[in-house]
């Protein structure tokens, strides 16, 4: 069974930073994989799949990249509606995450 | 725009059945999987299983002595029910629409110069808002 190993688990920025997020995978996946946010009391949200493309309504300032056992997210410029936790997922198998919280 | 509307009861006793129910509004029922997807409070995401609009299961092995999700597609509905509950099954629990091998554009493609629509191979790309159960005696 394939894990997911997000990093770090907290990131502590300010607004207007960049925020650079990693998600592992133990074997390769591909480019088959997706980023989501999720905020207090809401479900999570579809950023990116399939490793790069962005869902619609997502603002540009998201993106990803990686393919294989790599991926990363890179929010280029953090607004105050990102801080939030952010989820990597392959098929049924979901990262622990990554809390990016207001330094 | 489809949208995913669940329900089901919120507060059971140990040993009791959890029993939830998801509908789809606004768009087709078949071509997709329709999974349920659990939130303990203050941790991760725990895929719990999913079906098709021909029935076709998959669960999670760790939850699948317990587990049944069925599908009533004349309504466009998917249910959950996780019997012989403890404290350890009190989470959020969420419907979501699950898209794979290119049956859903939900996205764009961005290289130098534009974008294209690009399908998708591997996301949950439509949620319920999520139901809180909690499990107390």
């Amino acid at each position: 069974e394939i894990v997911l190993t997000q990093s770090p688990a907290t990131l502590s920025l300010s607004p207007g930073e960049r925020a650079t997020l990693s998600c592992r995978a133990s074997q390769s996946v591909s480019s088959y994989l997706a980023w989501y946010q999720q905020k207090p009391g809401q479900a999570p949200r579809l950023l990116i799949y399939d490793a790069s493309n962005r869902a619609t309504g997502i603002p540009a300032r998201f993106s990803g990249s990686g393919s294989g056992t790599d991926f990363t997210l890179t929010i280029s410029s953090l607004e105050p509606e990102d801080f939030a936790v952010y989820y990597c997922q392959q098929r049924s198998i979901f990262g622990p995450g990554t809390k990016v919280d207001i330094k | 725009q489809v949208q995913l509307q669940q329900w089901g009861a919120g507060l059971l006793k140990p040993s009791e059945t959890l029993s939830l129910t998801c509908a789809v509004y606004g768009g087709s029922f078949s071509g997709y999987y329709w999974s349920w997807i659990r939130q303990p409070p203050g941790k991760g995401l725990e895929w719990i299983g999913e079906i098709n609009h021909s029935g076709s299961t998959n669960y999670n092995p760790s939850l699948k002595s317990r587990v049944t999700i069925s599908v009533d597609t004349s309504k466009n509905q998917f249910s959950l029910k996780l019997s012989s509950v403890t404290a350890a099954d009190t989470a959020v629990y969420y419907c979501a629409r699950y898209c794979s091998g290119g049956s859903c554009y939900v996205g764009r493609r961005f290289f130098p110069g534009g974008s294209r629509m690009a399908p998708t191979h591997d996301a949950f790309d439509i949620w319920g808002q999520g139901t809180m159960v909690t499990v107390s005696s």
